[in-house]
């Protein structure tokens, strides 16, 4: 069964400082995705990984994904108050499954 | 931007009613799905739903759900009687084309529906 951990689940920090927070998976996938969730909102896409070594970039994050080492990264740069959401990874199960296993969420606070 | 619509936005009901909830998918899309979150929980897939039957669901969609497509553009979810643990949010989502195809599959969230039972 596939499991998905995020760490840390919450994550206090400074503008303008830099942090990752990783995604691990305990099976074989190829597929990933991050969301960020504003309290009481719904799932906005930032980024789907699609093979090992993908990396993608959308302003002040950074995904990137090593499927051998069944890892994801989510990496902020100089981070800002807007920033502040919590970030779900999702992992697309195989063998013929459709369903995303989500993370339990990194809440992430940026303070001024 | 083509988005996923969900009603009603927050429901309250009383344990053992029936509720159900809509989506609007987004309109080329192919593959629909039904997520939920409890409060400060993460996600979890309850459901998906291509061409018309149910495609794959979990542990959780047991035999007091049910979710259908009754006129080519709505997409349901069912819940026969509520109980205390059904409050959540539940999402649904659509993707063009289902994850194990070559393309993204990326999946589309609506806003969520709010359930409270009581």
């Amino acid at each position: 069964e596939l499991k998905v951990e995020q760490n840390p689940l919450f994550l206090s920090m400074q503008e303008g400082k830099n942090y990752t927070i990783y995604c691990n998976y305990s099976t074989t996938s190829d597929r990933l995705y991050w969301y960020r969730q504003d309290p009481g909102k719904s799932l906005e896409s930032l980024f789907v990984l699609l093979s090992n070594g993908a990396v993608k970039q959308e302003g002040r994050l950074m995904a990137s994904l090593d499927t051998k080492a069944r890892l994801s990264t989510l990496h902020i740069t100089a981070a800002v108050h807007d920033l502040s959401a919590t970030y779900f990874c999702a992992v697309e199960s195989q063998g013929g499954s459709e369903k995303l296993v989500f993370g339990k969420g990194t809440k992430l606070t940026v303070n001024p | 931007e083509p988005e996923v619509t969900q009603t009603p936005s927050h429901q309250v009901t009383q344990m053992g009613q029936e509720v159900i909830l809509r989506c609007v998918p987004i309109s080329n899309h192919l593959y629909f799905y039904w997520y939920r979150q409890i409060l400060g929980q993460k996600v979890e897939f309850l459901v998906s739903f291509y061409n018309n039957e149910i495609s794959e669901k979990s542990e959780i969609f047991d035999d007091q759900f049910s979710v259908e497509r009754p006129d080519g553009s709505n997409f349901t979810l069912k819940i026969r009687s509520t109980k205390l643990e059904d409050s959540a949010m539940y999402f649904c989502a659509s993707s063009e084309l289902g994850g194990r195809a070559a393309n993204t599959g990326e999946l589309f969230f609506g806003e969520g529906s709010r359930l409270t039972v009581l």
